[in-house]
């Protein structure tokens, strides 16, 4: 089965850092690029940052851009998502994604539990 | 970055009631939209990708469709359980960005 788990969410005071890893098994995590997107509580989805198969960042959203880092680790099939520098605004489900690619499109699927981190003081 | 204007935020319909939900793309993105279902309390599930093909398991009173830069969402004959909030997503290049997502609520 195609699996993705996130772990790592926690508690943490503003400006702390915490690092999210993502799990994957039942296919093969080197081929394939990887996101992470959030969703704030009542509030939309948001990408929040996504890394080729190559292990090249690809991005990430200006909101979080020079706080957090996207990696992978293709020999342990696990994503990362080094968070530092935290505010209020990053409390959020945080969800590790598969990009499928085909010439017609991309999309994400499947989609894992998801992870919470809460920013608070 | 490409923007994903989605329409309306919200609606309220009926139990057999066929509805569309709009998405436009601030650029060209070619097919490379997707629509996803967020019920609460669970996560997020893909419907719709490449603009118009349907996902495994997912019934066909869903569909995709595409004129130039705007994409739709239908919803013939819905369902109880189809109550629920849906995003579009552009994956053509660069960020991979939501729509602000449209909340389907039973009328």
């Amino acid at each position: 089965e195609v699996q993705v788990v996130e772990s790592g969410g926690d508690l943490v005071r503003p400006g702390g850092s915490l690092r999210l890893s993502c799990e994957a098994s039942g296919f093969t995590f080197s081929r394939y690029w990887m996101h992470w997107v959030r969703q704030a509580p009542g509030k939309g989805l948001v990408w929040v940052s996504g890394i080729d198969a190559d292990e090249r960042s690809i991005g990430s959203a200006d909101s979080v851009r020079g706080r957090f880092t996207i990696s992978r680790d293709n020999g342990k099939n696990t994503l990362y998502l080094q968070m530092d520098d935290l505010r209020l605004e990053d409390t959020a489900v945080y969800y590790c994604l598969r990009e499928n690619r085909a010439s017609g499109g991309n999309w994400f699927d499947p989609w894992g539990p998801g992870t919470l981190v809460t920013v608070s003081s | 970055d490409i923007q994903m204007t989605q329409s309306p935020p919200s609606l309220s319909a009926s139990v057999g009631d066929r509805v569309t939900i709009t998405c436009r793309a601030s650029e060209f993105v070619s097919t490379f939209v997707n629509w996803y279902q967020h019920r609460p309390g669970t996560v997020p599930k893909l419907l719709i990708f490449a603009a118009s093909s349907l996902q495994s398991g997912v019934p066909s009173r869903f569909s995709g469709g595409r004129s130039g830069t705007e994409f739709t969402l239908t919803i013939s004959g819905l369902q109880p359980e189809d109550f629920a909030t849906y995003y579009c997503q552009q994956s053509y290049s660069g960020p991979r960005t939501f729509g602000q997502g449209t909340r389907l609520d039973m009328k």
